[in-house]
């Protein structure tokens, strides 16, 4: 168990749709990153947020967004859902603003229909 | 552009003997590189990792390798354990960037 931890595990939605995707850090950990993995890819980068703050954005669609709350916890909101968003969503923390070793959580299998 | 690229999808090993997994890199500017294990379902585990200062890193039955110069690092499993099998990725960072670029992945089985 890393620590960190994903909800919900599974999601099944509609093309066109709006989905939140929640993800809490490791206790202490200042930094949150988004990472998607479709079907037999590796991992993604999508964005990062240290304490609050937007710090680095990778390969995430306009369609995307995140945020980090003063708790910490971190949100990624999906719209406009296409197909070709089915995929696993991994959320990631470190304790600081680098990347140092980041610990996964279980992830979330996003499935649009 | 791959910048790092684990060109074997898939490994298949004898119990007890020795696995390699390989990983290349493009980018010079990455320092710091990782391995790790995830299992269907679940998340990525950190596995290991090493600095560009060193060219080896021991933990256990795990040794990483890297060779600058190639710009190549290698993952060895010794003794293979039925319990290795899941897909290993090799991650990469620049020193203040703030991401990992990851590998696709090797699927690792491991044969009784």
């Amino acid at each position: 168990d890393s620590g960190v931890t994903q909800t919900p595990k599974h999601l099944i939605t509609a093309t066109g749709q709006r989905v939140t995707l929640r993800c809490s850090p490791r206790s202490g950990d200042l930094s949150v990153y988004w990472y998607q993995q479709s079907l037999d890819q590796g991992l993604q980068f999508l964005i990062q947020y240290y304490n609050g703050e937007e710090r680095a954005k990778g390969n995430i669609l306009e369609r995307f967004s995140a945020q980090q709350f003063p708790d910490l916890h971190s949100e990624l909101n999906l719209s406009s859902l296409e197909l070709g968003d089915s995929a696993l969503y991994f959320c990631a923390s470190t304790s600081s603003g680098n990347t140092d070793t980041q610990y996964f959580g279980p992830g979330t299998r996003l499935t649009v229909l | 552009d791959q910048q790092v690229k684990q060109n074997s999808p898939s490994l298949s090993v004898q119990e007890g003997r020795i696995s390699i997994l390989n990983c290349d890199y493009t980018n010079s500017m990455f320092d710091y590189f990782l391995w790790y294990k995830k299992y269907p379902a679940e998340g990525p585990t950190f596995l290991i990792s090493i600095s560009s200062i060193k060219d080896k890193n021991e933990d256990g039955r795990f040794t990483v390798f890297l060779n600058k110069s190639a710009k190549h690092l290698s993952l060895h499993i010794v003794p293979s354990q039925p319990g290795d099998s899941a897909v290993y990725f090799c991650a990469a960072s620049a020193r203040g960037a703030q991401k990992l670029v990851f590998g696709q992945g090797t699927r690792l089985t491991i044969n009784p």
